[in-house]
């Protein structure tokens, strides 16, 4: 099965900075590579994803990076601000039987400090 | 509407007791899921079903029981409960259409096991 990879673990950084976190994938059938946002008693909420077919996606301050290849892909954060605090999640699908089934990293809790 | 909802938010009950979670979407979604989420964990899948058929089962005990009564409604009964199973219950929805792989999730149920 997938197996997701991610680092670092927590990070910290000054508000305006940016911040990336980055994850590997073992599965070279995964396809689709989301990444989730959690704040603290919230529920998990996509932020921003990428196809197997795309190798970069912007959404303003946000983007995300994927190397096929290297089965490696990133997010990275520009600009940071205090709202920007929680943690994030990237996943890969291990799709199969009509639904896609995520396998996520352990998560980077993101401390911005303001 | 794009949402996803869960009751109840809260649920305290004893290793004896039997309670049952609710999850409803009205998106058309065909695919549904039962993650647990530990503290300072990621959703671990527990069940999905696709075309209200339990496609995938990882290994849950049998303490916990799903069933998906049509494509709106995914409800989790409990029974026999061990203080280990504490944890926040999260229900996802997702297309099973191809290229569609988006899955959004409810506020959670927070479970507490005495």
């Amino acid at each position: 099965g997938e197996n997701v990879e991610q680092h670092p673990s927590t990070l910290s950084v000054q508000e305006g900075d940016s911040a990336v976190i980055k994850c590997t994938y073992s599965d070279s059938a995964s396809n689709y590579f989301p990444w989730y946002k959690q704040e603290l008693g919230k529920r998990p909420q996509l932020i921003i994803d990428i196809r197997s077919n795309v190798g970069e996606k912007k959404d303003q301050r946000i983007a995300v990076t994927l190397n096929k290849t290297a089965k490696h892909f990133s997010l990275h954060i520009t600009e940071t601000q205090p709202e920007d605090s929680a943690v994030y999640f990237c996943a890969a699908t291990d799709s199969g039987a009509g639904s896609y089934q995520l396998t996520f990293g352990k998560g980077t809790k993101l401390s911005v400090i303001p | 509407d794009t949402e996803v909802t869960q009751t109840p938010k809260h649920l305290v009950m004893g290793m004896t007791n039997k309670k049952s979670l609710k999850c409803e979407q009205h998106m058309g979604h065909r695919a549904m899921y039962w993650y647990k989420q530990k503290a300072k964990k990621p959703p671990e899948l527990m069940f999905v079903y696709s075309y209200e058929k339990l496609s995938i089962n990882e290994s849950v005990p049998s303490r916990f029981s799903p069933e998906c009564p049509n494509s709106s409604l995914l409800n989790l009964h409990l029974h026999a409960l061990q203080p280990e199973d504490s944890a926040l219950y999260l229900c996802a929805s997702s297309q099973v259409a191809a290229g569609d792989y988006e899955q959004y999730f409810g506020p959670g149920t927070r479970l507490t096991v005495t």
